[in-house]
């Protein structure tokens, strides 16, 4: 089974930058589909998006233009970044995933982001 | 875009004892691509049934899933000490790949 390590918890200001990052342990990215999933304190999950194994990535609305998901099969390595754009409410844990598609076989242990002025 | 709705938002139930959670779709679910997580406290999430009914590897035959369409099951038997958590449900036919708001299985 796949075994995923994602980066450890960030703690950034407003307006600030940040990618976060997902390594899977000994397997090739080349057919793996990766996505993301939020989950704000003490609340539900949400799916945030996917980058297909032929690299076409898809975004919920509510998150379309807010990150951008990318792999680089070159170092097993999916992130998930935002740019110049943080907000107090993007304080979550963010969860990496993996399939064979569309469905989540696999997660990630969890990123904690923390933004605060 | 598919929205699913859970029931109940919180189940108490008695180790030993069944239960049922409910997830309702806003549309029928394509291919029955329905799937089930369970979530430990502070625990990732783990995939517990796929394609509605299908356990995934490793799950305890305690758990099963059916339904079909709009209106899905996850029945859990025989509860056990570590049973008790929160469970989504999740459609991965369409995007976005919307999941429920959870029901949290509570000991009784």
């Amino acid at each position: 089974e796949v075994q995923v390590v994602q980066s450890g918890a960030e703690v950034r200001k407003p307006g600030e930058s940040l990618k976060i990052s997902c390594k899977s342990e000994g397997h090739s990215y080349s057919k793996y589909w990766i996505g993301w999933v939020r989950q704000m304190p003490g609340k539900g999950l949400e799916w945030m998006g996917i980058i297909s194994s032929e690299s076409e990535s898809k975004y919920s609305p509510a998150f379309q233009g807010q990150v951008t998901i990318s792999v680089d099969k070159s170092i097993s390595t999916a992130s998930l970044q935002w740019s110049n754009s943080l907000k107090a409410s993007d304080s979550a844990k963010y969860y990496c995933t993996f399939g064979g598609g569309w469905l989540i076989t696999v997660w990630g242990q969890g990123t904690l982001v923390t933004v605060s002025p | 875009e598919i929205v699913l709705t859970q029931s109940p938002g919180t189940l108490s139930v008695s180790p030993g004892e069944g239960a049922t959670l409910s997830c309702r779709a806003s549309q029928s679910v394509p291919r029955n691509y329905l799937a089930w997580f369970q979530q430990r406290p502070g625990q990732a999430p783990s995939l517990l049934i796929f394609d509605a009914s299908s356990r995934a590897t490793g799950i305890p035959d305690r758990f099963s899933g059916s339904g079909s369409g709009t209106d899905f099951t996850l029945t859990i038997s025989r509860l056990e000490p570590e049973d008790f958590a929160v469970y989504y449900c999740q459609q991965y036919a369409t995007s976005p790949n919307n999941f429920g708001q959870g029901t949290k299985l509570e000991i009784k």
